[in-house]
């Protein structure tokens, strides 16, 4: 089955710096990517999601790559703010289900 | 318009104890989901429901049932509890149309 493996587990970078989080997956017929954030004490959000049809969508400061020769796809948050703080949480879903399977998560953390 | 609920927030058993914890959503949803997240492993598929009437088994469903009540309301129960159950139990809601998965709160459950 499918298995997704997240790096680092934690990233701690300058705000207004850039960050960067990667993912690899398993399973070559996976197509949907999506990218949740989890701020404390609540349920993870999505933030933005890409399809293999695609190498990289962009919502404003936030965006997601996608190599599927490499199977490997990536968050860059650009410019980060204190907000950005929280776990991140990559997955990947295959066309059979729609169930995903989820990486470890990155604690993000913004230093003033 | 709550989106998911999830009850209760907090919950600690005894060893052997059964307990049943309740979601509901306003979100006219088809899919319902329930995930367990520990620490280091991400979010964990128990069971999963496409519609009223149906469940199926997800990654971890042993030592949990379900039930799909209607179509708002998904409860998984818990018939004999074990400290390898203490974990964060997260609901969640998925539309036929799309792929976006949204989580509750979550339930933080401890097993002594």
């Amino acid at each position: 089955g499918e298995n997704v493996e997240q790096h680092p587990s934690t990233l701690s970078v300058q705000e207004g710096d850039s960050a960067v989080i990667k993912c690899t997956y398993s399973d070559s017929a996976s197509n949907y990517f999506p990218w949740y954030k989890q701020e404390l004490g609540k349920g993870p959000q999505l933030i933005i999601d890409i399809r293999s049809n695609v190498g990289e969508k962009k919502d404003q400061r936030i965006a997601v790559t996608l190599n599927k020769t490499a199977k490997h796809f990536s968050l860059h948050i650009t410019e980060t703010q204190p907000e950005d703080s929280a776990v991140y949480f990559c997955a990947a879903s295959s066309p059979s289900n729609y169930q995903l399977i989820w990486g470890a998560g990155t604690k993000l953390i913004i230093k003033p | 318009n709550a989106g998911v609920t999830q009850t209760p927030k907090f919950q600690v058993l005894k060893t052997g104890q059964s307990m049943t914890l309740q979601c509901a959503q306003d979100m006219n949803h088809n899919s319902m989901y329930w995930y367990r997240q520990d620490p280091g492993m991400g979010l964990r598929l128990i069971y999963y429901s496409a519609s009223e009437g149906t469940t199926d088994k997800g990654e971890v469903p042993n030592g949990y049932n379900v039930s799909r009540l209607n179509k708002r309301e998904f409860s998984l129960r818990l018939e004999s509890a074990a400290p390898s159950q203490t974990s964060v139990y997260f609901c969640a809601t998925r539309a036929d149309s799309t792929d976006t998965q949204y989580f509750g709160p979550g339930t933080r459950l401890t097993v002594l």
